[in-house]
């Protein structure tokens, strides 16, 4: 089993809609969650850390808890070409502060 | 402000030839990752250091070695290329543990 799982897509959604990506992890002492950024051919930039069950927004970008699900979610409002990526899940256990545990990514495709 | 600054960006090697990729930062961090991505695979890891004289193994660590030579370099050796090794090479820090990584602009390595 993975230690987190992402559909890797692509997920297609028009400009303006709302997008919304979704990540599941294996170990229930995770702790920390990030949602990177990666364009073609670049690497990976942080767009937001939750610790803490339920919302944390940011501005067009909510990232969303819920540990007795095991589940994270990163919703994009107003979604834009420009947000077209690949989005990646990062998740750290709360044994190893220093492993990062990826999925492999959902690609992200806005529609002009 | 360099950040996280990785030599070389790419890499031609034969079955069997050696090399060191270089990964150097400038933000006084202290733990620093080694990460191959490959297409469909997500980030994986293959060392770590957690601070200036410590590694560990991450995920993926068979065929490679690293070494932290002092607090800003961190480099991964390969010391026998095979063509398995053909990815995309990824240099990250973090200031502490639970904190989020800074990466590299990545080495693209191919070993025919």
């Amino acid at each position: 089993q993975k230690e987190v799982e992402q559909n890797s897509g692509p997920l297609s959604v028009p400009e303006g809609a709302i997008a919304s990506l979704n990540c599941t992890y294996s170990d229930r002492g995770s702790q920390s969650f990030f949602w990177y950024r990666q364009y073609s051919g670049k690497s990976p930039e942080l767009i937001m850390f939750i610790y803490s069950n339920g919302d944390k927004e940011d501005g067009r970008f909510t990232a969303q808890l819920n540990k007795a699900s095991q589940y994270v979610s990163l919703l994009i409002r107003d979604s834009q070409p420009s947000d077209s990526a690949t989005y990646l899940c990062a998740v750290k256990k709360g044994n190893n502060f220093n492993k990062f545990y990826f999925g492999s990514g959902t690609k992200l495709n806005v529609k002009p | 402000n360099a950040g996280v600054t990785q030599t070389p960006k790419f890499q031609v090697l034969k079955t069997g030839q050696s090399m060191t990729l270089q990964c150097a930062q400038d933000m006084n961090h202290n733990s620093m990752y080694w990460y191959r991505q490959d297409p469909g695979m997500g980030l994986r890891l293959i060392y770590y250091s957690a601070s200036e004289g410590t590694t560990d193994k991450g995920e993926v660590p068979n065929g490679y070695n690293v070494s932290r030579l002092n607090k800003r370099e961190f480099s991964l050796r390969l010391e026998s290329a095979a063509p398995s090794q053909t990815s995309v090479y990824f240099c990250a820090s973090t200031r502490d543990g639970n904190t989020e990584a800074f990466f590299g602009q990545g080495t693209r390595l191919t070993v025919v």
